[in-house]
């Protein structure tokens, strides 16, 4: 099983701010099968990222994803107010498809 | 409009049965693997289940595993998770996902609660 760490649990940032988001796997994700997603509170998880730096449709350019192998990076460049939310990512590169814990990117 | 919406969700006691049911629409469900996957109140989300396009193959995260059995009948547009010998643990919100390599609909979820 792919055990995904994701850091920091908590980031806290003003709107305008840039975000960065750490996602590290413990075996090396094939072919880059990394997704991101972000879930409101009472709200379904949306698809933002797949395919490590894919903008799933609609998603605004200033998501962007990055990495390989171990290592992936979710980016907001410039926060909105409706970016403040949980981000999680996701490995479908093997069964289980398993989720990192979440970041909670909150007001500071 | 491309949609999935489950049911079935409820209050059940520890050892009990419950089955959820997901069915969907505007697109053809039977092109498309499927997957639950659930929410603990306050937690993060956690994959359950998944099926193949034509049924035949399922696989289940290890805690469900010999408890849980997913199936589907693409011709109802329909996909099912019978849970039994329910535990306290396994209360949470269960969705129903479609699989286009990532997860890309997501129904609404229904809530499942295991207690005495």
């Amino acid at each position: 099983e792919i055990v995904l760490t994701q850091s920091p649990g908590t980031l806290s940032l003003s709107p305008g701010e840039r975000a960065t988001l750490s996602c590290r796997a413990s075996q090396i994700v094939t072919s880059a099968y990394l997704a991101w997603y972000q879930q409101k509170p009472g709200q379904v998880p949306r698809l933002l990222i797949y395919g490590a730096s894919t903008r799933a449709t609609g998603i605004p350019d200033r998501f962007s994803g990055s990495g390989s192998r171990t290592d992936f990076t979710l980016t907001i460049s410039r926060l909105e107010p409706e970016d403040f939310a949980v981000y999680y990512c996701q490995q479908y590169s093997s069964t289980p498809r398993t989720f990192g814990q979440g970041t909670r990117v909150e007001i500071k | 409009q491309v949609q999935l919406v489950e049911s079935g969700g409820g209050v059940v006691q520890p050892g009990r049965s419950l089955g959820l049911a997901c069915e969907a629409s505007g697109f053809t469900l039977r092109t498309w693997p499927m997957h639950w996957v659930r929410q603990a109140p306050g937690k993060g989300l956690d994959w359950v289940s998944a099926v193949s396009p034509d049924g035949k193959n399922q696989y289940y995260a290890d805690s469900v595993k010999g408890r849980f059995t997913v199936s589907r009948d693409n011709s109802k547009n329909m996909v099912y998770l019978q849970m039994n010998s329910l535990r306290p643990e396994d209360t949470a919100v269960y969705y129903c996902a479609r699989q286009a390599g990532a997860f890309d609909v997501w129904g609404q979820g229904t809530m499942v609660t295991v207690s005495s």
